[in-house]
């Protein structure tokens, strides 16, 4: 079947220390996208990569940073720069230009909690 | 720049009862809109979509929302809740230049939980 995996569901780190969060699709899209959620806050979007070895800021980009190496690969890195960490990161994807209706597919996430 | 905003950042609805969750936007370019449903701990789940064709959408789980240019909304509506409808719903507006093509990004309402009472 195809999707968006993301791991792990749960993570926990200390104060002061950088994790990776992974995702990886196999549905063939082009763009990815990294949103973090806090309650009440709705979905705010950190990264996004709409081909490989290129992506831009959202609107929460500091203290977090990606790469794109792989048309199917996204992974996410919250450095210790990131003030308050703890949350539910979500991961997306979704096809570009042509056809495209902009249609975003979520992962289920990883809840960070930082101790 | 677009936006969206939900009207009621919870609802509360007896089983069998109408629902109704309310979306506006602002848009200076037809928009593309967007119903997610999320349940606890999980990721967003497409419930329909409005892409300029039929103003009036039918989505999964027996949802539907009416596009009203005039209005500028988009609200979701089920006829009658069940109590697995319980969960938060995100309306969201596709990011669009004037001629149409796409930025790729979609802007998200700040959520409206659902609340089901037997």
């Amino acid at each position: 079947d195809g999707g968006i995996t993301q791991s792990p569901k749960y993570l926990f780190r200390k104060e002061g220390q950088n994790v990776t969060l992974s995702c990886e699709q196999n549905l063939n899209h082009d763009a990815m996208y990294w949103y973090r959620q806090d309650p009440g806050q709705g979905l705010r979007l950190i990264y996004y990569s709409q081909i490989v070895n290129d992506f831009q800021k959202g609107d929460i980009a500091e203290g977090y940073s990606v790469s794109r190496e792989k048309k199917e690969s996204f992974p996410l890195t919250v450095t210790s720069a990131q003030k308050n960490p703890t949350a539910f990161y979500l991961c997306a994807s979704s096809i570009v230009g042509g056809t495209s209706t902009d249609t975003q597919y979520f992962g289920p996430g990883t809840r960070l909690t930082v101790l | 720049a677009q936006s969206v905003t939900q009207l009621g950042s919870h609802v509360s609805v007896s089983e069998g009862a109408l629902v109704l969750l309310r979306c506006n936007y602002s848009s200076s370019v037809p928009p593309y809109l967007f119903w997610y449903v999320q349940y606890p701990n999980q990721g967003l789940q497409l419930l329909l979509k409005y892409t300029s064709a039929a103003t009036l959408v039918k989505g999964i789980n027996g949802f539907e929302a009416e596009f009203k240019k005039s209005e500028t909304s988009f609200h979701l509506t089920k006829p009658s809740a069940h109590m697995s409808d319980a969960a938060e719903y995100f309306c969201a507006v596709s990011d669009r230049r004037a001629g149409g093509t796409s930025y790729g990004k979609l802007t998200f309402g700040q959520g409206t939980i659902l609340t089901v009472h037997p």
